[in-house]
């Protein structure tokens, strides 16, 4: 299947700083990206649709200024969050829509990273 | 607005059995279905995938059947071994090209 990327995997920052999220599709183009969040034993919830070249849409309840997503190429999405909080802690996963693939329209996840605050 | 809804929660089985893991959703208007195993910190692997129009896929010792009149779609593991042992996510997209929505999982645990 085809592969998504997302750096860091890991990081660990302190409170009030910014911190920059990368996924990646490598091997096709996603004009769709995802950013989910999960807490510890939860499920995924999703935060935001991030479209190639427009703005992103976001869930209710989540701040579009605190979560900036930028989607500025067909295989690049940005997640970042702007002064983090311990709150902000959270496993991050985003996915990609391989449209090109003949039906199904399945979705394909990053590794997720993990972010703690201090 | 979909919900998706996954029983049970935890399971505990002893090597070499089979089994069954439950996945519901409310509105049976879905696009496709996808089950997802999740080990330990680490993120999803997709296991399979259902379309709308299909009302099983099979992989290996995984079969996962869709029944859209009754919302419900199950995860059939035959012959479970201990390296099955994980969080199992069942999720729903409504739509070619919206987001999935997920069940909260059944975590999966096989004895040796």
């Amino acid at each position: 299947g085809a592969v998504v990327s997302q750096h860091p995997s890991r990081v660990i920052c302190k409170s009030g700083t910014s911190v920059k999220i990368e996924c990646r599709s490598l091997d096709f183009q996603a004009t769709t990206m995802f950013w989910y969040r999960q807490f510890p034993k939860q499920s995924l919830m999703l935060m935001a649709t991030s479209n190639e070249g427009s703005k992103a849409t976001y869930e209710q309840g989540v701040e579009k200024d605190k979560f900036l997503i930028n989607h500025a190429s067909l295989t690049l999405s940005t997640l970042t969050v702007t002064s983090a909080h311990p709150e902000d802690s959270s496993f991050y996963i985003c996915s990609a829509r391989d449209h090109g693939l003949a039906g199904g329209d399945e979705q394909f996840f990053g590794p997720g990273t993990r972010l703690t605050v201090l | 607005k979909q919900e998706v809804t996954q029983i049970p929660a935890a399971l505990s089985v002893p090597e070499g059995e089979n089994l069954v893991l439950n996945c519901s959703f409310t509105d049976s208007a879905i696009y496709n279905l996808q089950w997802f195993r999740q080990d330990p910190g680490k993120g999803l692997t997709s296991l399979l995938l259902i379309q709308s129009s299909q009302r099983e896929q099979t992989s290996g010792r995984l079969n996962a059947s869709l029944d859209k009149s009754s919302g419900r779609s199950t995860l059939y593991i035959a012959a479970s071994q201990p390296g099955d042992s994980a969080t199992y996510l069942c999720a729903a997209t409504n739509q070619a090209g919206t987001a999935l929505i997920f069940g909260k999982g059944t975590t999966l645990s096989v004895s040796s």
